[in-house]
C-alpha cells in the first residue's frame, strides 16, 4: 500500500460545477496537509495549507482534514476553466525541521465552458 | 508566498555532457532547498535534499555522483547532471522553505 493515494482522473466538469477532489493516506504521522496545483510544464502552486483534523476556506476553496479516517479533500466551487490543471495533495509529519513532503500522484482536472 | 527561480526554464543537451540547473529563493534565505524529478503523467520524486554549507541528501536509489548538488549560499542551490544520458530527460523542479514549501517552475531537460 503507497502512503497516500490518490485517483489520477481524469476528471471533466462543466464550468460552474463543484469539484471534490480526495486522498487517503496511511502513516498516522501525518499532521500537516497541502494542496497544490500544477499547470502543464510548470512548478506545483501552494493552494491550501492546513495543520490537523479541519477545514479550511479560502475564496472558492474549502480544504478539509480527517485524521480519523486518513483522508483529506479539496474542494472547489464555480469551477472555472482557469481551473483546470493537475491537483496535487502532500502531506509531512511534524518532526523538528523535517519538510520532506510525501505527495500524491495528482489528479487532471479540466473545467469545461 | 515566497517566490522560487529556476533558470533555465529548458535546455537540451547532447548524451555525455554535464548541464547545470539552478534555483534561487528571490526574497526570502532558505538553508534547505530541494530537487524533484516529474516525468509526464507522474508525480513529484524528491531526490536530494539540499542544505546550506553541508553535503546534500539523496534519496534511496539516486546516483550521487552523477547528480551533483551544490548549495553555496542562502539563496542558491544547484544541481548539476553529470555525463547525461537520454534517460535523465525529464522535469527537474527545485523547492525551498518559508514557513512551507515553495517550488520552482521547474527546468525541462532533454538528453538527445
Amino acid at each position: 500500500q503507497k502512503e497516500v493515494e490518490q485517483d489520477p482522473g481524469p476528471l471533466s466538469v462543466p464550468e460552474g460545477a463543484i469539484v471534490s477532489l480526495n486522498c487517503t493516506y496511511s502513516n498516522s504521522a501525518f499532521q500537516y496537509f497541502m494542496w497544490y496545483r500544477q499547470y502543464s510544464r510548470k512548478g506545483p502552486e501552494l493552494l491550501m495549507y492546513t495543520y490537523s483534523s479541519g477545514n479550511k476556506e479560502d475564496g472558492r476553496f474549502t480544504a478539509q482534514v480527517d485524521k480519523s479516517s486518513k483522508y483529506i479533500s479539496l474542494f472547489i466551487r464555480d469551477s472555472q476553466p482557469s481551473d483546470s490543471a493537475t491537483y496535487l495533495c502532500a502531506m509531512r509529519d511534524s518532526g523538528g525541521s523535517n519538510y520532506k513532503l510525501t505527495f500524491g500522484k495528482g489528479t487532471l482536472l479540466t473545467v469545461n465552458p | 508566498g515566497a517566490v522560487v527561480s529556476q533558470h533555465p526554464s529548458w535546455v537540451i543537451c547532447k548524451s555525455g555532457t554535464s548541464v547545470k540547473i539552478e534555483c534561487r529563493s528571490l526574497d526570502f534565505q532558505a538553508t534547505t532547498m530541494f530537487w524533484y524529478r516529474q516525468f509526464p503523467k507522474q508525480s513529484l520524486m524528491l531526490m536530494a535534499t539540499s542544505n546550506e554549507g553541508s553535503k546534500a541528501t539523496y534519496e534511496q536509489g539516486v546516483e550521487k555522483d552523477k547528480f551533483l548538488i551544490n548549495h553555496a549560499s542562502l539563496t542558491l542551490s544547484t544541481l548539476t547532471v553529470t555525463s547525461a544520458h537520454p534517460e535523465d530527460s525529464s522535469f527537474y523542479i527545485c523547492s525551498a522553505i518559508s514557513g512551507s514549501q515553495f517550488f520552482g517552475p521547474g527546468t525541462r531537460l532533454t538528453v538527445l
